[in-house]
């Protein structure tokens, strides 16, 4: 299947400065890819629909000040948290879409980055 | 809006017997299903899915998966379980049209003992 390669796997950041986390798809070509959250034994919620060369669109509830995406290559997407706090800490995956037989499209996965903010 | 349901927090099972984790959607339109399997602090894996066709659907690893439309489910099935199954199991829809994005059911721990 697709990879789709997510950096870093894991960072600890302090309380006030911003984190970028990358998401890219290695051999193919994402117009879409999605931001989820994942608390500790919780299910995966959609934060944001990333489209390359347009605006981001957000989940309800999803600071967008606050978590800014941004797609500037059809192979690449970014998170960055800013002005992280420690309620921010959680479990960061991503996904992108890709164009299967038929028309269909279905989504592969990053491996995921667990953010910890001291 | 969809919906997915994984009434099960935890199953457990013996290794070499058969699991099953539930799974029931809501969803307008026709729905895409799909199952992915999540180990301790690692991204998502793909197992199968469901567009189309055949109500059985084979999967990675000897899963396979039942779309039934009438009861709206999707229960993931193997016929034999192995210890290293244990991990966590998502069941995600979406539909045909319009939003593009995965809804996930809140997970099922499958636990396979020894």
């Amino acid at each position: 299947g697709a990879v789709v390669s997510q950096h870093p796997s894991w960072v600890i950041c302090k309380s006030g400065t911003s984190v970028k986390i990358e998401c890219r798809s290695l051999d193919f070509q994402a117009t879409t890819m999605f931001w989820y959250r994942q608390f500790p034994k919780q299910s995966l919620m959609l934060m944001a629909t990333s489209n390359e060369g347009s605006k981001a669109t957000y989940e309800q509830g999803v600071e967008k000040d606050k978590f800014l995406i941004n797609h500037a290559s059809l192979t690449l997407s970014t998170l960055t948290v800013t002005s992280a706090h420690p309620e921010d800490s959680s479990f960061y995956i991503c996904s992108a879409r890709v164009q299967a037989r038929g028309g269909n499209t279905e989504a592969f996965f990053g491996q995921g980055t667990r953010l910890t903010v001291v | 809006a969809q919906s997915v349901a994984q009434p099960e927090d935890q199953v457990n099972v013996a290794e070499g017997n058969p699991l099953t984790v539930k799974c029931t959607y809501s969803v307008s339109g026709n729905p895409y299903l799909f199952w992915y399997v999540q180990y301790p602090n690692r991204g998502l894996q793909f197992l199968l899915k469901y567009i189309t066709g055949d109500n059985l659907v084979k999967g990675s690893y000897g899963f396979e998966a039942e779309f039934n439309k009438s009861q709206t489910s999707f229960h993931l099935k193997k016929p034999s379980a192995l210890v290293s199954d244990s991990a966590l199991y998502f069941c995600a829809v979406r539909a045909d049209t319009g939003r593009r994005a995965l809804t996930f059911g809140s997970g099922t721990r499958l636990q396979v003992q020894p």
